[in-house]
């Protein structure tokens, strides 16, 4: 029940296509779900994040989506970028832990 | 946010040693937390660094094996403690500032135990 998890675990997208990456959760007692960039050998990035109350949430080309009833949330990069090429992780945090728990990751590369 | 730094960044170790992992913010934080992401891998929390007293570890990791410390609100240190190749891990502090849920993260202490 304290599982993330997240999909699909690569992805190839053309240069200005649109990435989707999705994650579904079980527990009810998560209320923050935040996702990450990771470029390699750094640390991860926050990039946007969502409350359950919310149904979408837009900052620049990142879009959360988030659907309460089905328990699952995605991540939309839109006019996708090589410059995007990175591993992004979703992560969900118990309500009043702020304890994160992340999926297990998607790793993105977007050809020029 | 929050400007944090990690020393050192990468180390390699003998087996059977510790290497203790500093990390320092820039700003007076509410919460630390120290992850470990093993090679490929998704990050896991290893514990919760309270300041002035124990660390609170999740399920796995102990306290023994992974000794911490919080002795001010803008400083930490994780060590590994007796460390076999099973070890090498990138780990990873982060920070959560007063009132809200936004982890900022480190660059991370890249470890290798041969």
């Amino acid at each position: 029940q304290q599982q993330v998890k997240q999909s699909p675990q690569s992805l190839i997208v053309q240069k200005g296509g649109i990435s989707i990456i999705n994650c579904a959760y079980e527990n009810t007692a998560f209320d923050y779900f935040p996702w990450y960039q990771q470029f390699p050998g750094k640390g991860p990035a926050l990039l946007i994040a969502i409350r359950p109350d919310v149904s979408e949430k837009k900052e620049g080309r990142f879009t959360i989506s988030f659907n309460k009833s089905a328990k699952q949330f995605s991540l939309h990069i839109m006019d996708s970028q090589p410059g995007d090429s990175a591993t992004y992780f979703c992560a969900a945090s118990i309500r009043g832990t702020y304890k994160y728990i992340f999926g297990t990751g998607t790793r993105l590369k977007v050809l020029a | 946010s929050a400007v944090i730094s990690q020393k050192p960044s990468r180390d390699i170790c003998q087996r059977g040693t510790s290497l203790t992992i500093q990390c320092q913010v820039d700003s007076q934080v509410t919460m630390m937390f120290w992850y470990r992401q093993q090679p490929g891998q998704s990050l896991t929390l290893i514990a919760t660094a309270n300041q002035g007293s124990e660390a609170t570890y999740e399920s796995g990791f102990v306290i023994d094996k992974f000794p911490i410390s919080r002795p001010n609100l803008t400083f930490s240190t994780l060590t590994v403690s007796n460390m076999s190749p099973e070890d090498s891990s990138i780990y990873l502090c982060s920070v959560s500032l007063a009132g809200t849920y936004e982890q900022y993260f480190g660059p991370g202490t890249r470890l290798t135990v041969t």
